[in-house]
């Protein structure tokens, strides 16, 4: 296993249609987090997954959007009735959870899925 | 809220120190990133800080004050090659444990 993997790497798709995207995280990872992240800014938080529970959803984050980690292992996003304004990359990310006394869960990203919208 | 402020360009010249400023506003903090991200590539795992002070790896260091909201990352004996975005990043533990990340510093190495 030598990372966090996502498919596909570039989307295009015409306004309304839905579009889903999947990541692959590195195996022994429980946590899998979902960000979205547009050009000249951070990540922007969308969810995250401790195995297949989704403990946290961004109040930013529209009813057009859902995600998935069915067996606790690969996870889907999707996007449906997609806007102009969804165009961006779409980056997952996946850790252990922090250790007993609060140490680092640092993130392994994925290569992201670059999202247009025409 | 959360809120996270860091400059948004930054330039210095090969071989020499930067100083990246991060300040924060979090109701549960629990732990301070920074990560780092070239052009059109995902970010990587830099530092971490959760008690105030200097975290120390290579040429990176990072320094954390919870008191004041506030961390820096130091680069020394700068390359080329760290002219990136470095992102500070908080995790909040309010609700749960998410990431929230700023917009990013994006450095310019001159030589």
């Amino acid at each position: 296993d030598t990372g966090v993997s996502q498919d596909p790497r570039h989307k295009i798709t015409k306004r309304g249609q839905n579009v889903t995207f999947r990541c692959d995280p590195i195996s022994e990872h429980n946590r899998l987090y979902w960000y979205r992240q547009t050009l000249g800014q951070g990540p922007e938080f969308l969810t995250y997954f401790q195995n297949e529970a989704q403990l946290e959803k961004s109040r930013l984050l529209s009813d057009r959007f859902s995600a998935e980690r069915p067996k606790g292992s690969f996870s889907t996003l999707e996007i449906q009735r997609t806007e102009q304004g969804d165009s961006a990359m779409y980056l997952c990310a996946s850790s252990l959870p922090p250790g007993g006394a609060g140490g680092p869960d640092e993130q392994f990203f994925g290569p992201g899925t670059r999202l247009t919208v025409l | 809220g959360q809120n996270i402020d860091q400059p948004t360009e930054m330039t210095a010249t090969e071989g020499a120190i930067v100083q990246i400023n991060c300040t924060y506003q979090t109701s549960g903090f629990n732990g301070l990133f920074w990560y780092q991200q070239h052009a059109g590539e995902a970010p990587t795992f830099l530092s971490y800080n959760v008690l105030d002070g200097l975290e120390e790896k290579g040429r990176f260091s990072s320094f954390l004050s919870r008191s004041k909201g506030y961390s820096y990352l130091l680069l020394k004996e700068l390359q080329m090659k760290d002219s990136a975005s470095y992102l500070c990043a908080v995790r909040d533990n309010t609700g749960g444990f998410k990431t929230i990340f700023g917009a990013g510093t994006r450095l310019f190495v001159k030589a």
